[in-house]
């Protein structure tokens, strides 16, 4: 059983469309992490919530952590095809980094 | 600063044959971790370490083996390669794990 559950697990869409991308638990945790993942590359670190009910905005992308501090969401806003990649959550575990399946994201221009 | 740096970026092993994949942190991080990725698979923590001389198995550890004798660096071993182990493998580290980790570029490996 996976920790993480991430939806949708593909996502095509057409630039200029908004999109929201889920991260559930059925776990409490102290703070979750997002990455992005472009083709060749390694994941890079977007943001990190921590309180529940936190909101932080990266430009177009707003990410929110539940209340219950047991899922979030990413949203991006007018979508670019330099936003194409794969969205990763991830929380840590143990003293490890353990991911969600991810969502891959292609932006169509 | 070069970050995490993961050498080589791409290798081709023959069924049995051994190596060693290279990575190496300059930010004075404590917590390592080696992922492996494949297709519809995500990324599967294969051993992490959470500061020098001290190392541990992630999900998929079966045929690697880690050490860790300085901060700086995590190399992981491949015993004896297989096809299964056909992969991207990418190596991260963190100064705390809640917070977020740096991740290297990856070595994409083939065992034929």
């Amino acid at each position: 059983t996976q920790l993480l559950e991430q939806s949708p697990q593909f996502l095509s869409i057409q630039e200029g469309e908004n999109l929201t991308v889920y991260c559930n638990s059925s776990s409490v945790f102290s703070s979750l992490q997002w990455y992005r993942q472009e083709p060749g590359e390694g994941p890079v670190l977007l943001v990190t919530v921590v309180t529940g009910g936190e909101v932080k905005k990266l430009k177009r992308l707003t990410f929110q952590f539940g209340d219950a501090r047991k899922d979030s969401s990413l949203h991006i806003t007018a979508a670019q095809p330099g936003d194409t990649g794969l969205y990763l959550c991830g929380i840590e575990y143990g003293n490890k980094l353990v991911f969600g399946a991810g969502t891959i994201l292609r932006v169509k221009s | 600063n070069a970050g995490v740096t993961q050498t080589p970026k791409f290798q081709v092993l023959k069924t049995g044959q051994s190596m060693t994949l290279q990575c190496a942190q300059d930010m004075n991080h404590e917590y390592m971790s080696w992922y492996r990725q494949d297709p519809g698979m995500g990324l599967r923590l294969i051993h992490y370490s959470v500061g020098a001389g001290i190392t541990d198995q992630g999900e998929v550890p079966n045929g690697y083996n880690v050490s860790r004798s300085t901060t700086e660096d995590f190399p992981l071993r491949l015993l004896s390669a297989a096809p299964s182990q056909t992969s991207v493998y990418f190596c991260a580290s963190s100064l705390n794990p809640q917070v977020g980790y740096t991740f290297g570029s990856g070595t994409r490996l083939t065992v034929v």
